[in-house]
């Protein structure tokens, strides 16, 4: 069955410290993946896809095949990253699977 | 550009009733797709419209239904309201169905079942 998990419900950590969010997927084909973010009381919105290879916002992911995953990594939290994430994955009918999404919080 | 519009923003209805949840897409787009996001979980996926017709239809009852008109809004349809049916429900745009389109959310409508 088609299935994006996010293990994590939240994740707490420092400024200045790495970050990174797990996704994993379940998916017979080859899948397009994304990451939207949702800042407090804004709409959701994208932040990354695994097609455009970009860094965005300090933000990058890459798709691992073998391990099923495309975890989100950022080097260096600033306090404007708390947000909640979520993972999506596109399957062959061009609909969107997401992930339950992971909190993330940034202390000062 | 005001970006997806949704409304209402917040809804209350009591089982048995229906609803039409409106949305608007961004000007140019031409797919709508709908989620239902239960408190706590990501969004699932209900339908897809392109060019005013089904694309997609995810794995909900067929008390649940949508359009799409030619100016490329469209309404969600829900009939026989459950209180299961509580939910915040997104409306996303993109420009064409395909497999690289991001789609761009509004803000979602509120709907609570007493």
């Amino acid at each position: 069955a088609q299935r994006v998990t996010q293990p994590e419900k939240l994740l707490s950590v420092f400024k200045g410290a790495p970050v990174e969010l797990k996704c994993n997927y379940s998916y017979s084909g080859s899948p397009e993946l994304f990451w939207y973010v949702q800042y407090s009381r804004q709409r959701l919105q994208l932040l990354l896809r695994h097609i455009s290879r970009e860094s965005i916002k300090g933000f990058t992911a890459d798709l691992n095949k073998g391990e099923t995953s495309f975890h989100l990594k950022k080097p260096f939290a600033q306090e404007e990253d708390s947000a909640m994430y979520y993972c999506a994955l596109k399957d062959s009918n061009y609909q969107l699977i997401w992930g339950a999404g992971t909190k993330l919080i940034i202390k000062p | 550009d005001a970006g997806v519009t949704q409304s209402p923003t917040h809804l209350i209805k009591t089982r048995g009733q229906h609803v039409t949840l409106r949305c608007s897409p961004i000007s140019g787009h031409k797919s709508v797709s709908w989620y239902q996001q239960v408190l706590g979980q990501g969004p699932q996926f209900i339908f897809q419209y392109y060019e005013k017709e089904e694309r997609g239809r995810g794995n909900f009852p067929d008390r649940f239904s949508a359009r799409q008109f030619p100016n490329y809004s469209s309404e969600l349809n829900v009939n026989a309201l459950l209180l299961g049916d509580s939910a915040l429900y997104l409306c996303a745009s993109s420009l064409e169905t395909g497999l690289y389109q991001p789609q761009h959310f509004g803000d979602g409508t509120r709907l609570s079942i007493l």
